[in-house]
């Protein structure tokens, strides 16, 4: 069964302390890994789409990893704006592309 | 290049009535997804369209469908609705269906049943 946890639940942080968040998976058939960040009142906003490990991408002050059973979001010297939910979903094999199995996200709040 | 479109924002109904909501995705973009967002179960998967054809449903009973249009413009219609139906609906658009382009999510309906 496609399964994703992520963890912490939920973190808090000041201003300019980094840190990692993470998402473990599933192993078989995967077809991508995504990192999503939703803000309250919104869609999920994509971020970052990994296919296989080792694989590893950035966008300003967030950094995506991905192994064979975990999948990483470090966070470098977060600002107040960087505060939202985070997700992770994964998407299986199949001809369903649009099918993702999503975590229960990570609470995000980074203090001034 | 406009985002995912969904109307209405928001949406009360009474148990038992039945409901439409509608998804316009990002133009050219062909697979549409419906998602179902509560505060206990998180999102999950109710069904995907590509080309009008459903080519997936997720684990919701009946009273859940939804069609694509030839523009790829989508509906989902809840029917005999129920207070448990209360919940975010998201819809999201990919450009192909091959599997590489991500999903890109609309701000949802809101529907409060009452």
């Amino acid at each position: 069964e496609d399964q994703v946890t992520q963890s912490p639940e939920a973190l808090r942080l000041q201003e300019g302390e980094s840190s990692s968040l993470n998402c473990s998976y599933t192993v078989s058939g995967l077809r991508g890994l995504f990192w999503y960040r939703q803000d309250p009142g919104k869609g999920p906003e994509f971020l970052f789409t990994l296919y296989s490990a080792g694989e590893e991408k950035e966008k300003e002050r967030l950094k995506a990893t991905l192994t064979k059973k975990e999948s990483f979001l470090h966070i470098t010297a977060p600002k107040p704006e960087d505060s939202a939910t985070y997700l992770c979903a994964r998407r299986a094999g199949g001809t369903s592309y649009g099918k993702l199995t999503f975590g229960q996200g990570t609470i995000l709040t980074v203090h001034p | 290049k406009a985002g995912v479109t969904q109307t209405p924002r928001y949406l009360i109904k009474t148990r038992g009535q039945q409901v439409t909501l509608s998804c316009s995705p990002i133009s050219g973009h062909r697979s549409v997804s419906w998602y179902q967002q509560t505060p206990g179960q998180g999102l999950q998967f109710l069904f995907e369209y590509f080309s009008e054809t459903q080519r997936n449903k997720g684990n919701f009973p009946g009273r859940f469908s939804g069609r694509q249009f030839s523009n790829s413009r989508s509906e989902m219609n809840v029917s005999t609705l129920e207070l448990g139906d209360s919940a975010l609906y998201l819809c999201a658009s990919s450009l192909e269906g091959t599997g590489k382009s991500p999903l890109h999510f609309g701000n949802g309906t809101r529907l409060t049943v009452t």
